[in-house]
């Protein structure tokens, strides 16, 4: 199975901040990473797929980035409603698996 | 609007089983992938099972092969999930999502990867005697 692990496991951030959230693949998984957002007591949210691609409707302050197996998620300008854990998923093989989340709290 | 919802969990003992459903509306279904994704409490997210459109095709993950069967029916536009032999450990939040897997070609090479979007509100599920 591919190992997916993130880091920071936690960060402290203040709104306005830029924040990176990387993620690293036990092997190559070319871009075929994902990212989401979830918040307390609510389903995930897909942010990006293919490692750079933004979904629909989120907000163009998250970019990602990476191939192989570096990936990094970005925001560029915190807002009150990102503070949330975030999760990277890798889509190369099966079992699909997920790293075990950032979690974004307000400095 | 895309909508999926679950239903039919609760809290069963260990040994027993539990059949969740998964409705969904605002999409041409029988068009997608759909999967499940669970989420232990407190803890991050592990990927369950995916079926592909057609209903022939379909993928779990390791711990839950022989005991758990993913299903659907394309006329009702619902995803299933019969879990048989549960113990403790498969005590979690379900989600069914779309599966937006797809084919992605660059110079003749093709890739189909799975990603999610979007999630239904979730399902809990307590194995506990």
């Amino acid at each position: 199975d591919i190992q997916m692990t993130q880091s920071p496991s936690s960060v402290s951030a203040s709104v306005g901040d830029r924040v990176t959230i990387t993620c690293r693949a036990s092997q190559d998984i070319s871009r075929w990473l994902a990212w989401y957002q979830q918040k307390p007591g609510k389903a995930p949210r897909l942010l990006i797929y293919a490692a750079s691609s933004l979904q629909s409707g989120v907000p163009s302050r998250f970019s990602g980035s990476g191939s192989g197996t570096d990936f990094t998620l970005t925001i560029s300008s915190l807002q009150p409603e990102d503070f949330a854990t975030y999760y990277c998923q890798q889509a190369y093989s099966f079992p699909i698996t997920f790293g075990l989340g950032t979690r974004l709290d307000i400095k | 609007d895309v909508r999926l919802v679950e239903s039919g969990g609760g809290l069963v003992q260990p040994g027993g089983s539990l059949r969740l459903s998964c409705a969904a509306s605002g999409f041409s279904f029988s068009d997608y992938w759909m999967t499940w994704v669970r989420q232990a409490p407190g803890k991050g997210l592990e990927w369950v099972a995916n079926i592909k459109d057609d209903g022939i095709e379909k993928h779990l993950v390791d711990s839950v092969k022989g005991r758990f069967t993913i299903s659907r029916d394309n006329a009702n536009n619902a995803v299933f999930l019969q879990m048989n032999s549960l113990t403790v450990e498969d005590t979690a939040v379900y989600y069914c999502a779309r599966d937006l897997r797809a084919n992605y070609c660059t110079d003749g090479v093709c890739f189909l990867p799975s990603w999610f979007d979007p999630w239904g509100q979730g399902i809990l599920v307590v194995v506990s005697s």
